[in-house]
């Protein structure tokens, strides 16, 4: 069975710019969520989808959205970078209601100069 | 406000001897406590967890002890092996599929 997927595995952008990034959740995973990881934080949570719908959400700015299609397949958008939004973009699978045990994909390195 | 800590961000072993990674949260509400590996250029790989009515859980190698008391979770792995080295996250589930992490512990294991 494929794992998690996301794409691209890197990009540089420059700041006021936007950028979507894409996550291929395993086959049968209806719950797709995104996270963040910097040096200094480590992985935060940005939001979970579940069939199309934003379930929950984690403290970032509006700028930071996303969302889910019928296959399951999901887009995280940033829009206006900032220096700080530098980082490793983790999307995470999992079934409806397992607990805890999320699928990693290889993350997405974004740069913003 | 960080709502799990790992307050050792490295920690060196010997290969063969135990290693034990810390994890402090601050919310007694939590009820689900999870660990993941992270090798450089991969995604975190789900290691073991435990619920809030347990104290122990193991798993091969692998320990995880919950002292609900404390708010201190902690994992023990013996004996420790070179491929054992990678960043270790501690993460507290709060509801369907959100998971808090803490900032991590690099372990190396040295042979």
């Amino acid at each position: 069975k494929a794992g998690v997927t996301q794409t691209p595995r890197y990009l540089i952008k420059t700041r006021g710019q936007q950028v979507t990034l894409s996550c291929s959740p395993i086959s049968g995973h209806r719950s797709v969520s995104w996270y963040q990881q910097t040096p200094g934080q480590g992985l935060q949570f940005l939001f979970e989808y579940f069939s199309e719908t934003q379930r929950n959400k984690g403290n970032f700015p509006g700028r930071f959205s996303g969302r889910q299609f019928s296959n399951s397949r999901s887009e995280m958008n940033v829009s206006t970078l900032e220096l700080g939004d530098s980082a490793l973009y983790l999307c995470a699978s999992s079934f409806e209601d397992s607990i805890g045990e999320q699928y990693f994909g290889p993350g997405t390195r974004l740069t913003v100069t | 406000d960080q709502q799990v800590k790992q307050n050792s961000p490295s920690l060196s072993v010997q290969e063969g001897r135990i290693s034990i990674l810390n994890c402090d949260y601050t919310n007694s509400m939590f009820d689900y406590f999870l660990w993941y590996k992270k090798y450089p250029a991969e995604g975190p790989t789900f290691l073991i967890s435990i619920s809030s009515i347990k104290d122990k859980n193991e798993d091969g190698r692998f320990t995880v002890f919950l002292n609900k008391s404390a708010k201190h979770l902690s994992l023990h792995i013996v004996p420790s092996q070179p491929g054992d080295s990678a960043v270790y996250f501690c993460a507290v589930q709060t509801g369907a599929n959100n998971l808090f992490f803490g900032t991590g512990t690099r372990l190396t294991v040295i042979p």
